[in-house]
């Protein structure tokens, strides 16, 4: 059974500070990741794919590699009362497989 | 921008009836997928489609089938809707070549089965 796991949260860092969301995957050939983002009572929109070992940063976030660990992670940096929502991380083996979700983790940026 | 449209935001049904959820997307992508969202269980996916006609079970078919007749529409059918099928029901499109797994959302269909 593939599985991404993430800490269901609530990761709670005040305003200005960086956030940090984990998430690690079983399935070793796991080749695409993806950082999803959840508002409450909204769908989810992706804010981040990685591909490759390292980082990956676009404004505010970076995306982080590293599949010999199986771990993905996503910083925030100078987050904001608007960051704060539910982020779920995403793998999949090839474009021709459905992605596995994590359930999770819900941020709480406090202002 | 693409659109993924589900016909019912709300809709609440009795016991036994058979449901209906309808999704369409307007950027001819040639995958849809059907997922539910319960708290603490996550995003989980009950059928996906990669052409038309064609269906693939997910990891939680069970009481649930689809249609997909023409490429831009994916139903999901409940036969005989139960209580414990009440969920928040999310249809998703992505296209099979640079943007595959970049999947774009429905704005969801809440189901609530009395």
């Amino acid at each position: 059974q593939k599985e991404v796991e993430q800490n269901s949260g609530p990761l709670s860092v005040p305003e200005g500070a960086i956030a940090s969301l984990n998430c690690t995957y079983s399935d070793r050939v796991s080749q695409s990741f993806f950082w999803y983002r959840q508002y409450s009572g909204k769908s989810p929109e992706l804010i981040m794919s990685i591909y490759s070992n390292g980082d990956k940063e676009d404004g505010r976030f970076t995306a982080q590699l590293n599949k010999a660990s199986q771990y993905v992670s996503l910083l925030i940096r100078d987050s904001q009362p608007s960051d704060s929502a539910t982020y779920l991380c995403a793998a999949s083996n090839s474009g021709n497989t459905p992605l596995v979700f994590g359930k999770g983790t819900r941020l709480s940026v406090i202002a | 921008d693409v659109k993924v449209t589900q016909s019912s935001r709300y809709l609440v049904k009795r016991t036994g009836e058979k449901v209906f959820l309808e999704c369409v997307q307007d950027m001819d992508h040639e995958n849809m997928f059907w997922y539910r969202q319960d708290p603490g269980l996550g995003l989980r996916l009950i059928y996906f489609s990669y052409d038309v006609k064609m269906k693939e079970k997910g990891d939680i078919p069970e009481g649930y089938s689809v249609s997909r007749e023409k490429k831009e529409r994916f139903s999901l059918i409940l036969e005989s809707a139960s209580t414990n099928q009440t969920s928040m029901y999310l249809c998703a499109s992505d296209t099979q070549s640079s943007g595959a797994n970049v999947l774009t959302f429905g704005a969801g269909s809440r189901l609530t089965v009395l």
